[in-house]
């Protein structure tokens, strides 16, 4: 079983929006805060956004604050990534990534393999 | 935010090499840093965090090192499995920021 599997990206329109999920398996993902960490064509990796394991808290990169949205769904271990207003920029992979531990800020330890977003007319 | 410069951005060895990578953060972080290596078309793995402990599974040739505003990490013996891209990140502070990378290369 594959801890972390993304899925939804995919070609859209400047302006479009798109809905990206993680589906979690083999941890207790309610029990951690989980990341979006994306990485443009040829590039290095950016950090794009986090929330707390009981979803009460959201961080965002600011080249997407306001734009993107992160939640996620305990119930179901799934994490999602509500992304809108898409410029070229934003063409990237996205990877969501589990924090080691519940409260300290140690490291991601666990990534998932990437899905594919294209901002292209 | 936190910026983390890497030096150098590409280097080149040859298989049983030392090589150091430094990492150096435009603030003081404590022990907030990871090392992360990445191999073309897949995801990231986590090599080491809190600046010098190594994740489980990692072999032991890799190391860190350092504290506040300057951190390497050191591949010892390189092996034909490690050329790949290496990144720093900070956990300091959100943003998460990482290092813009290190490619190693076979020389």
């Amino acid at each position: 079983q594959v801890p972390l599997v993304e899925s939804g990206g995919g070609v859209v329109q400047p302006g479009g929006s798109l809905r990206l999920s993680c589906v979690a398996s083999g941890f207790a993902f309610s029990g951690f805060g989980m990341h979006w960490v994306r990485q443009a064509p040829g590039k290095g990796l950016e950090w794009v956004a986090f929330i707390r394991f009981d979803g009460f808290y959201k961080f965002y990169a600011d080249s997407v604050k306001g734009r993107f949205t992160t939640s996620r769904d305990n119930s179901n271990n799934t994490l999602y990534l509500q992304m809108s207003s898409l410029t070229s920029e934003d063409t990237a992979v996205y990877y969501c990534a589990k924090d080691q531990l519940r409260y300290d800020p140690e490291a991601f330890d666990i990534w998932g393999q990437g899905t594919m977003v294209t901002v292209s007319s | 935010d936190i910026q983390l410069t890497q030096s150098p951005s590409f280097l080149s060895a040859s298989v049983g090499d030392r090589v150091t990578i430094t990492c150096r953060a435009s603030q003081g972080i404590s022990s907030y840093l990871a090392w992360y290596q990445q191999k073309p078309g897949t995801a990231p793995k986590l090599l080491i965090y809190a600046a010098s402990t190594l994740q489980s599974g990692v072999p032991a040739r890799f190391s860190g090192s350092g504290s506040g505003t300057e951190f390497t990490l050191t591949l010892n013996n390189l092996q034909p499995e490690d050329f790949a891209t290496y990144y720093c990140q900070q956990l300091s502070r959100y943003p998460r920021t990482f290092g813009q990378g290190t490619k190693v290369e076979i020389k």
